[in-house]
């Protein structure tokens, strides 16, 4: 059975600066890895989704994967108090995307 | 843009009792629906998903006979919380997608048991 943790459960980090969110999974097999967002009270969104090794940046998003160490993050740079959310890593093994996971970790952006 | 509309967003009921959730997708065919629950200070869970002309997969520890789904359309899916116990409260998402699009989830239905 396939386990996704993440870390930190929580952080507060100043406007500005740089934020990294941690997600390791156990299942070498898996092959889809996303980060969502949740807003509070609002569904979470799927934020940045990455398929292979590597990195990937979008605008201020950066998705790091290393299949090899189980573990892949994500860095947002110049952290806005918008960012403020919980983040949900998610882990599927195949292509029907059945996605486990992550308990999340509340970020808060303090101005 | 993708919607989906979970309904009812908030609901409480006696414990024994059954409950049922609805979920809508808005301008896209749901091809798959995916049910989640979060239970108190746990991670969602994937309950079952269910894919247009295939049979509805349910999880370990989750199954037809406690949350039976329904998916008549492309557009709509339901899930009942049958004989629902405090051990069955939390919040359950429903996520859609078209193909293999990503999945736009709802704002879910928060079960209260009493």
């Amino acid at each position: 059975q396939q386990n996704v943790q993440q870390s930190p459960e929580s952080l507060i980090v100043p406007e500005g600066a740089r934020t990294s969110l941690n997600c390791t999974f156990s299942d070498s097999a898996s092959q889809y890895f996303w980060w969502y967002r949740q807003h509070s009270g609002k569904a979470p969104k799927a934020l940045m989704s990455i398929f292979s090794n590597g990195e990937k940046e979008e605008g201020r998003f950066t998705i790091h994967l290393n299949k090899a160490s189980l573990h892949f993050s994500l860095h947002i740079r110049d952290s806005q108090p918008s960012d403020s959310a919980l983040y949900l890593c998610a882990v599927s093994l195949d292509s029907n995307y059945q996605l486990i996971w992550g308990s999340g970790t509340k970020l808060i952006i303090k101005p | 843009g993708a919607l989906v509309y979970q309904y009812p967003r908030r609901t409480i009921c006696k414990s024994g009792t059954s409950m049922r959730m609805e979920c809508q997708a808005v301008g896209f065919q749901a091809t798959s629906v995916a049910w989640y629950r979060q239970s108190p200070q746990k991670t969602f869970e994937l309950i079952a998903l269910s894919t247009v002309n295939s049979a509805i997969k349910y999880e370990q520890n989750f199954t037809q006979e406690k949350f039976p789904i329904s998916h008549p359309n492309l557009s709509f899916s339901s899930m009942t919380v049958l004989n629902a116990y405090l051990e069955d409260r939390g919040l359950y998402l429903c996520g859609a997608r078209l193909q293999n699009s990503d999945y736009t989830f709802g704002s879910g239905t928060r079960l209260l048991v009493i």
